[in-house]
């Protein structure tokens, strides 16, 4: 199974200014097969990248992914209101599918 | 508009079944494959079962095997779930999730349901 840590469990930022989050896995992921997903409080997951480095479809250019191997890193610029929640990574090349335990960005 | 919509929750005893439902509109169910994933309260995402597009392929998380079973009937456009022996560890928000390429299996997630509440409690 492909565990993956999620950094830092909490970000505290200020809107319009840009988050960093960590995926790291425990063993190399194909970037083919690396997505992310927000979740607010009550509200089923959404999906933001895939592949990577992958906008989802309607996602705002102000996220982005990247990475490879076993490091990963979701970036979000100028943060808005909006955007304050929790964000898992995921691997989706291997059974079983696996989540990170989520980064929750939160308002400063 | 293309959308998800589980039902079948509720509060049950520990040993007991329950059978989870989510209904597809406005895509071709047949097409994708289906995923179930649960989140406990206050906790992470958990990856449960899937099932392939025409339902030949299916695998589960290990702490379900042999309780759970993933099923779906495309004339129906309906994805199921049958729970047997829960355990209170089963509490949980369940959602099912469509994959995001058809016929594939190794895909993320693109469409998610809004979810039903399973509460394993005596």
């Amino acid at each position: 199974e492909i565990v993956l840590t999620q950094s830092p469990g909490t970000l505290s930022l200020s809107p319009g200014e840009t988050a960093t989050l960590s995926c790291r896995a425990s063993q190399s992921v194909s970037s083919t097969y690396l997505a992310w997903y927000q979740q607010k409080p009550g509200q089923a997951p959404r999906l933001l990248i895939y592949g990577a480095a992958s906008r989802a479809t309607g996602i705002p250019d102000r996220f982005s992914g990247s990475g490879s191997g076993t490091d990963f890193t979701l970036t979000i610029s100028r943060l808005e209101p909006e955007d304050f929640a929790v964000y898992y990574c995921q691997q989706y090349g291997s059974s079983p599918w696996t989540f990170g335990q989520g980064t929750k960005v939160e308002i400063k | 508009q293309v959308q998800l919509v589980e039902s079948g929750g509720g509060v049950v005893q520990p040993g007991r079944s329950l059978r989870l439902s989510c209904v597809a509109s406005g895509s071709t169910f047949s097409n994708y494959a289906m995923h179930w994933v649960r989140q406990a309260p206050g906790k992470g995402l958990e990856w449960v079962a899937v099932t392939s597009y025409d339902g030949s392929t299916r695998d589960y998380t290990d702490s379900v095997k042999g309780r759970f079973t993933i099923s779906r009937d495309n004339s129906k456009s309906t994805l199921y779930l049958q729970m047997n022996s829960l355990r209170a560890e089963d509490t949980a928000t369940y959602y099912c999730a469509r994959a995001g390429v058809g016929f594939g299996y190794y895909y993320y997630m693109d469409l998610w349901g809004k979810g039903t509440t399973v509460t394993v409690s005596s």
